[in-house]
């Protein structure tokens, strides 16, 4: 069974503020790590798909690396807006042909 | 174009009724997977679904829950004899291709409760 974690489970940041939260995942048999992005009263909408170590990606003030050796990814969103509030998850597929697992997200509010 | 739609968006059942689900997916996509959402819970994977085949169903209890794809039509979650422990949000995704780098397109979910 993949554990996919994720901290913190929440956080409170002021609007301007830069931020980071993780995910942690098994190194070993790893195959792609996904990033999520869910509003409230929406749906979760892709970000980013990661398979490379030292992979990064970036989408406006939003951006992921990866760390496949150590098994975590970062996400960073600099200078934090009241839109960026939202439940932010990552996956990764067990294998290389399996449905991705999620992680249970870490909920950021940003405080005009 | 029209993105993954889910029916209904809430579903009141009464306990040993029967619950349906249905998903369409994003126009081209043919691979489908249902998500179950608990409270405090995350998404949890149940079946996975290509068309008239079911791929995977490893996350999906073995009684009462089935699960369609039929080749003309929408996907069907559909549930039997519903307890209160099946009160949760159903969620739906779809893509286009069978990979696990391919982003999965999400509908808004169906929250079911049942009295």
């Amino acid at each position: 069974i993949l554990n996919v974690e994720q901290s913190p489970q929440s956080l409170h940041v002021q609007e301007g503020d830069s931020t980071n939260f993780t995910c942690s995942f098994p190194s070993s048999n790893f195959y792609a790590l996904h990033w999520y992005r869910w509003e409230t009263a929406k749906s979760p909408e892709a970000l980013f798909v990661m398979t490379l170590n030292g992979d990064e990606k970036k989408k406006g003030r939003i951006s992921a690396t990866l760390n496949t050796k150590e098994g975590y990814s970062y996400l960073y969103i600099k200078g934090s807006q009241p839109e960026d509030s939202a439940t932010y998850l990552c996956a990764s597929p067990p294998s290389g042909n399996t449905p991705l697992v999620f992680g249970k997200g870490t909920r950021l509010s940003v405080i005009a | 174009n029209a993105g993954v739609m889910q029916n209904p968006r809430h579903l009141v059942r009464r306990r040993g009724q029967e619950a349906r689900l249905r998903c369409s997916p994003m126009k081209g996509h043919s691979h489908v997977y249902w998500y179950r959402q608990l409270p405090e819970e995350g998404l949890k994977f149940m079946v996975y679904l290509q068309k008239e085949n079911i791929i995977d169903e490893s996350g999906m209890p073995k009684e009462r829950f089935s699960a369609e794809f039929p080749k003309e039509g929408p996907s069907i979650l559909r549930i039997q004899q519903v307890v209160r422990g099946d009160s949760a949000a159903y969620f739906c995704a779809s893509s286009l291709l069978d990979s696990i780098t391919e982003k999965l397109f999400f509908g808004s979910g169906t929250q079911l409760s049942v009295l």
